[in-house]
């Protein structure tokens, strides 16, 4: 199966600054890669998919890149709303896997 | 406007069976499929399943293979996830979120429920 690596496990940044999540995949999976935001006690919520696409009603702060098997998820200028945990998963072949999670904090 | 509403927590017993509803709304639920996916307390994300509503295509975690079974009920627009010979370690939030109808499309997962909590206890 695909694993995925998220880094970093934390990251502590204040409002206005900029976050880049990256998300390393063992073996190509194309563009077929998503993100998810995840906050304490909430399901987790579709942010980005296929590698570069924001779902509805995402705002355009957020946005995907990749390169190879590296994707970066890039929140532009952080809001204190932003705080929570980002996942990675790709859909390129069975089983979908996860990555282990990226947490936000806005300090 | 989508919903997506899971049946409430259960508490089962080791070697028990339980069996959590989605029951979903806003869209042509056999035209889409459904993801399962859980998370143990203070982990990630594992993907469960997926399952077709339009033609009951299915696909399972090989780790779960044998145990759990994922069914639709298109006349009420409702999926099933049943998970039998319960684990402690099948403790955990069990989300099913809208997915695509088509295998080869399948995985983004746009509408979530809100969790059925499973708690297995000896």
């Amino acid at each position: 199966e695909i694993v995925l690596t998220q880094s970093p496990a934390t990251l502590s940044l204040s409002p206005g600054e900029r976050a880049t999540l990256s998300c390393r995949a063992s073996q190509s999976v194309s563009s077929y890669l998503v993100w998810y935001q995840q906050k304490p006690g909430q399901a987790p919520r579709l942010l980005i998919y296929d590698a570069s696409n924001r779902a509805t009603g995402i705002p355009d702060r957020f946005s995907g890149s990749w390169s190879g098997t590296d994707f970066t998820l890039t929140i532009s200028s952080l809001e204190p709303e932003d705080s929570a945990v980002y996942y990675c998963q790709q859909r390129f072949n069975w089983p979908l896997t996860f990555g282990g999670g990226t947490k936000v904090d806005i300090k | 406007q989508v919903q997506v509403v899971q049946s409430g927590a259960e508490v089962k017993q080791v070697g028990a069976s339980v069996k959590v509803s989605c029951n979903t709304s806003g869209y042509t639920f056999s035209t889409y499929g459904i993801s399962w996916v859980r998370q143990a307390p203070g982990q990630g994300l594992e993907w469960m399943g997926w399952i077709s509503a339009h033609n009951g295509n299915k696909k399972y975690a090989q780790r779960l293979q044998g145990r759990v079974t994922m069914t639709t009920d298109t006349s009420t627009s409702t999926a099933y996830m049943e998970l039998r010979s319960l684990r402690s370690d099948d403790t955990a939030m069990y989300y099913c979120a809208r997915d695509r109808s088509d295998s080869a499309a399948a995985g983004n997962l746009d509408y979530w429920g809100q969790g059925t909590l499973v708690t297995v206890s000896s």
